[in-house]
């Protein structure tokens, strides 16, 4: 069956640090993935979106990666900050760069402590 | 500029009356997105418009769900017949078209409550 994991429900680290989140999904062959931030109470907000012929993208402390021989995806936040505390989605196109809706994961809760 | 609007932004309803959710798209984007958000789940694919195309229907879980979108702006989610298990968040999202290289755009959604 097709599915879209994000490893961690939740991440603690301390301010500063590096912030790794991970995606992972089977039986899908996405053109396209993208990175999303969610804060409580709000509409997910776009970040990145990385294309199948891309490695690697970045956007000022954000970084992200895609792999699709490992079908995996890494978002990175260099230099956490407290305001970096948001529940972070990865979503990947779930028709093979035709057009359809996204598919999302159930999102890591990521917590920056000061 | 505008984003994308949801109305109403909380809705209470009684278990059997229908309900209707109301999205505004920013002004230009041809494709139109609902989901739907349960507590520690992720956002589950509802319905989907691009243009003038017949819309995707295949996420929606029962026929008591429908959408519709006028003169390709204004979308209306209609749920018939509330059940508990339809309390949810119902979010609206617009993309400037449907391929998935285009980043969407979320309103703040509707917090739905069928008591």
């Amino acid at each position: 069956s097709q599915k879209i994991e994000q490893n961690s429900e939740a991440l603690n680290i301390q301010e500063g640090k590096t912030a790794t989140l991970t995606c992972n999904y089977t039986n899908y062959s996405p053109a396209y993935l993208q990175w999303y931030r969610q804060d409580p109470g709000r509409g997910p907000v776009f970040l990145l979106l990385i294309r199948e012929n891309e490695k690697e993208k970045r956007k000022e402390r954000l970084k992200v990666t895609f792999d699709t021989t490992l079908k995996q995806s890494l978002f990175h936040i260099t230099a956490s900050q407290p305001a970096d505390s948001a529940t972070y989605l990865c979503a990947l196109d779930g028709y093979g760069g035709s057009q359809g809706n996204l598919i999302f994961g159930k999102g890591t809760k990521l917590s920056v402590k000061p | 500029g505008a984003g994308v609007s949801q109305s109403p932004s909380n809705k209470v309803t009684e278990k059997g009356k229908d309900v209707e959710l109301r999205c505004d798209p920013i002004s230009g984007h041809t494709a139109l997105y609902w989901y739907r958000q349960s507590l520690g789940q992720g956002l589950e694919f509802l319905i989907y418009f691009q243009g003038n195309s017949a819309p995707d229907k295949s996420g929606l879980p029962s026929d008591r769900f429908s959408a519709e979108r006028t003169g390709g702006s204004v979308s209306t989610l209609t749920i018939q017949r509330t059940q508990q298990e339809d309390s949810a968040v119902y979010l609206c999202a617009s993309s400037l078209d449907g391929g998935n290289y285009y980043e969407q755009y979320f309103g703040p959604g509707t917090r739905l409550t069928v008591t």
